[in-house]
């Protein structure tokens, strides 16, 4: 079965300091994963997404993402966080089979508090 | 940019009615997609639709649910006899073409309250 943990529901950091945000994945294909982040009443965003190519992934306001088949993981990282980062990131991960799919699977989401 | 816009924004509906969720894709966009998410848990696909037809569906998507897309722009999802565990924040989605590596971009979502 495909499916998505993040580790931790909840992650503070202090302003200037460094994000990480955890994901795993489990896939019998060759899965494409995303992180999406979520304000308060907001939509979903895309900030990045990973498909195969580089396995380092550069994202939206300076966060990227590494793909480590090995470990599989697909952690979430910023070297430093600012206030309006404060939201809900969600790893989530379409298991392709081979394109006949286009469901999503989401984790549980991480919600990131930002400490002035 | 363009973006998915869903509405409303808030429905509050009596148990037993029926209600309709309401979304404009991305006008280019080929795909179509509802999730939704429950209060405290995770994001659950619903449905995808394309060339007028439903192409997955997920277990939670049974009789009561059906979508449709009743012109050029909107995509609709309706919910025929209500329960109260279909108070949830329903999310809109659409992407360009097929393949995992097409990304979804999502509305803001229509939060569902049955009473």
């Amino acid at each position: 079965a495909q499916s998505v943990t993040q580790l931790d529901s909840h992650v503070s950091v202090s302003e200037g300091t460094p994000v990480l945000l955890r994901c795993n994945y489990s896939s019998s294909y060759s899965p494409s994963l995303f992180w999406y982040v979520q304000h308060p009443n907001k939509g979903l965003q895309l900030l990045l997404k990973y498909t195969s190519a580089a396995t380092l992934v550069k994202g939206i306001n300076g966060f990227e993402a590494e793909f480590k088949k090995s470990e599989t993981s697909f952690h979430l990282t910023k070297p430093s966080a600012h206030m309006s980062d404060a939201a809900e990131y969600f790893c989530v991960v379409n298991p392709g089979y081979g394109g006949a799919t286009n469901k999503l699977i989401f984790g549980t989401g991480t919600l990131l508090a930002v400490q002035p | 940019e363009p973006e998915v816009t869903q509405t409303p924004s808030h429905q509050v509906t009596q148990m037993g009615q029926e209600v309709i969720l309401r979304c404009v894709p991305i006008s280019n966009h080929l795909y179509f997609y509802w999730y939704r998410q429950i209060l405290g848990q995770k994001v659950e696909f619903l449905v995808s639709f394309y060339n007028n037809e439903i192409s997955e569906k997920s277990e939670i998507f049974d009789d009561q649910f059906s979508v449709e897309r009743p012109d050029g722009s909107n995509f609709t999802l309706k919910i025929r006899s209500t329960k109260l565990e279909d108070s949830a924040m329903y999310f809109c989605a659409s992407s360009e073409a097929l393949g995992g590596d097409q990304p979804q971009h999502f509305g803001d979502g229509t939060r569902l309250s049955i009473l």
